[in-house]
């Protein structure tokens, strides 16, 4: 099992291109989640999917949207990129609603927009 | 709503303890601790869930005071591998919307 897997792992971006981030898991996992890490500001939620064909926005979903695919991707799309999306984005999974389990996290995508 | 997390660092020698606090302002359904090195993603350590109930394993064990919407993460004799950044996680209403802390750095020195 690879786990979680997302790419790329690096990206360079200047400000108004767009870009989407892949994020695929082999665990068979329900949910999945959109996470973004800036120093001192933890990890920042910004779209989830509980399940296949839903999505719901996190604390700071503004300038992304996101696709749940099928039941084993979630995709992250910056539609017009911005220097304060510069950031280290994680993706992760769990199996299941409401049962709480262990979050898997994908490798992480370095992100610079200039 | 964000859970706060204190300290924001912590230096300890090999072998000393350390306690980690995570707060929240509304009412938890769980709570859950992550480890992260620098340069990885994080990974789990430990749920715990509304009903007090203390976990661990090893020397890394953690309590959930529902009453007072606190958590603590308890490192006991610390080694150096213990280093690294320490985050909570909570969800409020059992819908796996995990929103985490900004988290405590933890330092070993030998």
């Amino acid at each position: 099992n690879a786990g979680v897997t997302q790419t790329p792992k690096f990206q360079v971006l200047k400000t108004g291109q767009s870009m989407t981030l892949q994020c695929a898991q082999d665990m068979n996992h329900n949910s999945m989640y959109w996470y973004r890490q800036d120093p001192g500001m933890g990890l920042r939620l910004i779209y989830y999917s509980a399940s296949e064909g839903t999505t719901d926005k996190g604390e700071v979903p503004n300038g992304y949207n996101v696709s749940r695919l099928n039941k084993r991707e979630f995709s992250l799309r910056l539609e017009s990129a911005a220097p304060s999306q510069t950031s280290v984005y994680f993706c992760a999974s769990t199996p299941l609603v409401g049962d709480p389990d262990t979050q898997y996290f994908g490798p992480g995508t370095r992100l610079t927009v200039l | 709503q964000q859970p706060v997390q204190s300290p924001q660092a912590v230096i300890l020698r090999e072998g000393e303890d350390a306690v980690i606090n995570c707060s929240s302002s509304k009412a938890l359904y769980s709570v859950h601790w992550y480890r992260q090195k620098h340069g990885e993603a994080p990974v789990f350590l430990m749920i715990l869930l509304k009903g007090g109930e203390q976990k661990g394993h090893d020397k890394i064990s953690a309590s959930f005071n529902e009453k007072k919407q606190q958590s603590s993460l308890y490192l006991t004799a610390s080694q150096l591998s213990y280093s690294g950044t320490y985050f909570c996680g909570t969800d409020l209403n059992r819908d796996d919307k995990i929103i985490f802390g900004k988290g405590t750095r933890l330092h070993i020195l030998p």
